[in-house]
């Protein structure tokens, strides 16, 4: 059973405050690393998938960086605003048995207090 | 323009029953997937399929189903109810099989679904 670990599971920030959390995973047959931000009530929706070692993305305020060798990902927020606030999931694809599964972690619970 | 829907939104049903949830994607993606929300929040991958093929089954118990009548129907029929199978369930679709790995997932809105 592939272990997908986030933290911290919960926090709760100032508005205006940048915040980050952690996602690590396997990085034996590694294939890409997910994250989803999840309003309540709604469905995860894709914010980045990333590859490479080394990799970073960024979408307005929110950026993640990748490292597969250790076997981690970072996801920081900057400013953090009450819209913000959600459950982020990673997931980490690799392959299992001659495809490639994707495994979701618990999420990051992340409150923005105005 | 709903990407990807299923129904019915809540499901309450007694043990012992049968149910379906249906699961319906128009955004033309070749794989689509079955999760289960369990008491923990964990999203746990119950089944995959491309092109309508099953690719794969988590261990589920042979009363869950999947059927995939075309690329963008994957429903979800659950045979003799158990308390156990209280949970949300969700439907994802990502855009093809090969690379389904890096491909991001895209959810339905979830189907809650309690057996009493």
């Amino acid at each position: 059973i592939l272990n997908v670990e986030q933290s911290p599971q919960s926090l709760h920030v100032q508005e205006g405050d940048s915040t980050n959390f952690t996602c690590s995973f396997p990085s034996s047959n590694f294939y890409a690393l997910h994250w989803y931000r999840w309003e309540t009530a709604k469905s995860p929706e894709a914010l980045f998938v990333m590859t490479l070692n080394g990799d970073e993305k960024k979408k307005g305020r929110i950026s993640a960086t990748l490292n597969t060798k250790e076997g981690y990902s970072y996801l920081y927020i900057k400013g953090s605003q009450p819209e913000d606030s959600a459950t982020y999931l990673c997931a980490s694809a690799h392959y299992s048995g001659g495809y490639q599964k994707v495994t979701f972690g618990i999420g990051t619970k992340l409150q923005v207090i105005p | 323009d709903t990407a990807v829907s299923q129904t019915p939104k809540y499901l309450v049903t007694q043990m012992g029953n049968d149910k379906s949830i249906k699961c319906e994607q128009n955004l033309g993606h070749d794989t689509m997937y079955w999760y289960k929300q369990d008491s923990k929040k964990f999203l746990k991958i119950m089944f995959s399929y491309n092109n309508k093929e099953l690719i794969i089954n988590e261990t589920v118990p042979n009363r869950f189903s999947p059927k995939s009548p075309d690329k963008a129907h994957l429903n979800l029929h659950i045979n003799s109810l158990e308390l156990g199978d209280s949970a949300v369930y969700f439907c994802a679709s990502s855009q093809d099989w090969g690379t389904s790995g890096r491909s991001e997932q895209f959810f339905g809105p979830g189907t809650r679904l309690t057996v009493l």
